[in-house]
């Protein structure tokens, strides 16, 4: 079963603007991640964030995590033509649940040139 | 370097026929995943491994899917007397250890 939901479910915006994503989860994870995936390829880790974090930055990315509200986003900056791909957030609760990623449904961003 | 690589990348199948879907993971890494997607969601968690020990099959839909990492290496996740319902994107993963988890190409399975 999907943790995760994210929203919105899809996302049209032009080259150079900002997009922003997010993701809410049900259950106390150890950390979240994001990954992309573009159309017919395999899905590509982003960025991790650990649950004593509350805020990330690799690159035009930045990622903030409230556990306490159990949400994170996702900023892409000056969004490119080439970040047109679906993202997805995934939990990772450790414990019981030791090396299982959950998954939400994701969000479509466009990114028109 | 080499990614996780999978094999093959589109299988189709007649209902009722047995499949094995087969993952090459990152040289040296302990941890190796399977997960389904289908189409408009996310993956979803079917099975993991560290080394050849299977660690977690709490995912797997029923007992007609089974899979195994004999070597610690290549994986077989095997689907037998498949149904149309088990048409899908096969995901495998790897990682050196848990966390950050390295995703191959996938095998799209299609059941007839």
């Amino acid at each position: 079963s999907q943790q995760g939901e994210e929203d919105p479910q899809a996302l049209s915006i032009q080259e150079g603007e900002n997009a922003t994503m997010n993701c809410s989860y049900k259950t106390s994870i150890n950390n979240l991640q994001w990954y992309r995936q573009n159309s017919g390829r395999g899905l590509v880790h982003l960025i991790l964030i650990r649950s004593n974090e509350r805020e990330k930055h690799s690159g035009r990315l930045r990622v903030t995590l409230d556990t306490s509200k159990k949400s994170s986003s996702l900023l892409i900056t000056a969004s490119r033509a080439a970040d047109t791909a679906s993202y997805f957030c995934a939990t990772y609760a450790g414990g019981t649940s030791y090396g299982k990623l959950t998954f939400g449904q994701g969000t479509i961003l466009t990114v028109h040139p | 370097g080499a990614g996780v690589s999978q094999s093959p990348r589109y299988k189709v199948t007649k209902r009722g026929q047995d499949v094995a879907l087969r993952c090459d993971p990152i040289s040296g890494h302990v941890s190796l995943y399977w997960y389904r997607q289908a189409l408009g969601q996310g993956p979803e968690f079917l099975t993991y491994f560290n080394y050849e020990a299977q660690q977690d099959k709490s995912g797997l839909p029923n007992d007609r899917f089974s899979a195994e990492r004999p070597e610690g290496s290549i994986s077989t996740l095997t689907i037998q007397r498949t149904e149309q319902r088990d048409s899908a994107m096969y995901r495998c993963a790897s990682s050196p250890w848990e966390e950050t988890q390295y995703f191959g190409p996938g095998t799209r399975l299609l059941v007839l």
